[in-house]
């Protein structure tokens, strides 16, 4: 039982470039996130899903697009990145019976 | 977005010391959570909490849903080395969302 995990850990783009991040998770659980952390702000939501098929925007949504094909996967998208966008990104995922959100290890991203 | 105001933001207390932390919001939240987070690695689930007033424990450490619904506080019991890193709440309200505070650094002195 992995819980949540991120591919890849570490990534370096060139301005412009695009990429994806992949979130998978093996606990069944309705609900995804994606978040991203910098020095001095905690963590702020990029965008989440209630269930497949679905997404919503979070409070920081704008550069980034998601897709949740499949229950158990989350995918973050940056198609064309910026150096603003440097940082680590964390996928999570919650029941809704417990509301506990589990946390993957986090993607470390920068962008020159 | 709505961030937790977290306090305090550091702390350096000696090995065996008991420590306090806690978060405050202007919105009343249905669920509180707490988290550690190592150097490198994504936050780890410490305690969830769900009622007002309710009082949790794992272990050494012990939070409590604030009776207003707009706190919670989290305490950490002779403390050890491996308590080093950073402390973070979460609090959810009707929705999907959960806001965060920005952390309490905490560094055990052996």
């Amino acid at each position: 039982n992995a819980g949540v995990t991120q591919t890849p850990k570490f990534r370096v783009l060139k301005t412009g470039q695009s990429m994806t991040l992949l979130c998978a998770q093996d606990m069944n659980h309705e609900y995804m996130y994606w978040y991203r952390q910098d020095p001095g702000m905690g963590l702020r939501l990029i965008h989440y899903s209630v269930g497949e098929g679905t997404t919503a925007k979070g409070e920081v949504p704008d550069g980034y697009n998601v897709s949740r094909l499949k229950k158990q996967n989350f995918l973050l998208g940056l198609e064309s990145a910026a150096p603003s966008q440097t940082s680590v990104y964390f996928c999570a995922a919650t029941g809704t019976a417990s509301y506990e959100q589990y946390f993957g290890p986090g993607t470390r991203l920068t962008v020159t | 977005g709505q961030q937790l105001n977290q306090s305090p933001q550091s702390m350096f207390i000696q090995e065996g010391e008991d420590v306090s932390m806690n978060c405050t919001s202007s919105s009343i939240f249905n669920t509180w959570l707490w988290y550690k987070q190592d150097p490198g690695e994504g936050p780890v689930l410490l305690i969830a909490l769900y009622k007002a007033g309710e009082l949790t424990s794992n272990g050494r450490l012990t939070a409590q849903f604030g009776i207003t619904r707009k706190d919670s506080f989290l305490n950490i019991s002779a403390s050890i080395p491996s308590d080093v890193g950073i402390y973070f709440c979460a609090g959810r309200a009707t929705g999907n969302q959960f806001y965060f505070g920005t952390g309490t650094s905490l560094t055990v002195i052996p």
